[in-house]
């Protein structure tokens, strides 16, 4: 009974460096996202995609990217990390019309 | 665009007082409106949905198109609803919208 998982829970990275969040449902789910969690700022979508083989920009996609190659999986990627990027991430997926579930964070530090 | 306003970050009340959490949307078609409650900084969690029009752990919501909001309410508050409220919005494109939350204290 998964659901949602995400990996790692926890990263520290150094500015400069480059990483990949992964983000695994088995639920069958189309519809998945990315969000960044910071105090005061509630969640704000990163990117989201609608099926496999596709991805859109949410509100804050400025450094980052993402793929859904395969249905079950929605991978976000830093690039080049800033301390800005400092936050806590979390994923979600749903059916169209469904609940959405989400994963249980992971915490990145960026120093 | 759509947008989710949650217009108090934080609300106290004492336990068995009525609570009231605020939610006003903006989205130009049919919204479909969602409640999720965190809890110490776990994964947050399905509270109520609009369509489903189901009352979970005593919180109700009503979706007033004509005011654009989405009230959370409950008559009695009880000390383990202390968490953190977030209201959501899903349009047309399923892109899933929230709130900056709402931080619930219920004191003893």
């Amino acid at each position: 009974n998964a659901g949602v998982t995400q990996t790692p829970k926890f990263r520290v990275l150094k500015t400069g460096q480059s990483m990949t969040l992964l983000c695994a449902q088995d639920m069958n789910h189309e519809y998945m996202y990315w969000y960044r969690q910071d105090p005061g700022m509630g969640l704000r979508l990163i990117h989201y995609s609608v099926g496999e083989g596709t991805t859109a920009k949410g509100e804050v996609p400025d450094g980052y990217n993402v793929s859904r190659l395969k249905k079950q999986n929605f991978l976000l990627g830093l690039e080049s990390a800033a301390p800005s990027q400092t936050s806590v991430y979390f994923c979600a997926s749903s059916w169209g019309q469904g609940s959405v579930f989400f994963g249980q964070g992971t915490r990145l530090t960026v120093v | 665009a759509q947008r989710v306003t949650q217009p108090e970050k934080l609300l106290s009340v004492f336990k068995g007082a009525p609570v009231e959490l605020k939610c006003n949307y903006s989205y130009s078609g049919s919204p479909e409106l969602f409640w999720y409650v965190q809890y110490s900084r776990q994964r947050l969690q399905l509270l109520l949905r609009h369509i489903s029009r189901e009352s979970i752990k005593g919180f109700t919501a009503d979706l007033n198109k004509g005011e654009t909001s989405f009230h959370l309410k409950k008559p009695f508050a009880q000390e383990e609803d202390s968490a953190m409220y977030y209201c959501a919005l899903r349009g047309s494109n399923y892109k899933l919208t929230f709130g900056k939350g709402t931080l619930l204290t219920v004191n003893p």
